[in-house]
């Protein structure tokens, strides 16, 4: 418990396109307490999914989590340019309590 | 509105006290913990702790453990985070976040908008 990976470390695109980051966590994340958030050039983080793939309030519906046990995805169906940001995967457990991940910077191609 | 505000930027010495603050409004204070994060310039995000208000009840990141102190006065709606010694290690963005749990879920659902701690001679 306890450590988190996230790959890639930088994704490349273009608005419109399809985006998909990977989280993997060192052992399995009980109940899929696997957190999303964003965060944009001098802004604070934003949650996005929590519980691996449940939207917080207000995120559109082209943000969509997915996954369980060690590995999960955030997909972005289709970008906007909104959404050129870091990306932070964060698991919580029950020892280590929070972990985030190193991050996955989506820059415009 | 449900916010939580964070104290302003702070330019210390090494070796000086600091204390920072994050005040909550628009919810129930003291009962939600509240956690605070650290992002050093360019890095990535690091969980330092937590306190929960209703009781003053601490969690640490053992790598932060005696290093800083978490704190909580439900009276005013205002949790702290502070340093006795600071060092230059110490400069980065920290920021407070209220965290919403349950029996099958827990996250950081609400932000401050970060303190810049900047220390150097």
């Amino acid at each position: 418990e306890g450590v988190v990976t996230q790959s890639p470390g930088t994704l490349s695109l273009s608005p419109g396109e399809r985006a998909t980051l990977s989280c993997r966590a060192s052992q399995s994340v009980g109940d899929n307490f696997l957190n999303w958030y964003q965060q944009k050039r001098g802004q604070a983080p934003r949650l996005l999914i929590y519980g691996a793939y449940k939207r917080a309030t207000g995120v559109p519906d082209r943000f969509s989590g997915s996954g369980s046990g060690t590995d999960f995805t955030l997909t972005i169906s289709r970008l906007e340019p909104e959404d050129f940001a870091v990306y932070y995967c964060q698991q919580f457990g029950r020892s280590s309590l929070f972990t985030f991940g190193p991050g996955t910077k989506v820059e415009i191609k | 509105e449900v916010q939580l505000v964070q104290s302003g930027v702070e330019v210390k010495k090494p070796g000086e006290s600091l204390k920072i603050s994050c005040q909550a409004s628009g919810y129930t204070f003291s009962t939600y913990w509240i956690g605070w994060v650290r992002q050093m310039p360019g890095k990535g995000l690091e969980w330092m702790g937590i306190v929960y208000p209703g009781d003053s009840q601490t969690r640490y990141n053992p790598s932060f453990q005696g290093q800083v102190t978490l704190s909580a006065d439900k009276s005013i709606s205002t949790a702290y985070l502070q340093w006795d010694t600071l060092k230059a290690s110490d400069s980065a963005m920290y920021y407070c976040a209220r965290r919403n749990t349950g029996s099958s879920w827990d996250y950081f659902d609400l932000w401050g908008q970060g303190t810049l701690v900047t220390v150097s001679s």
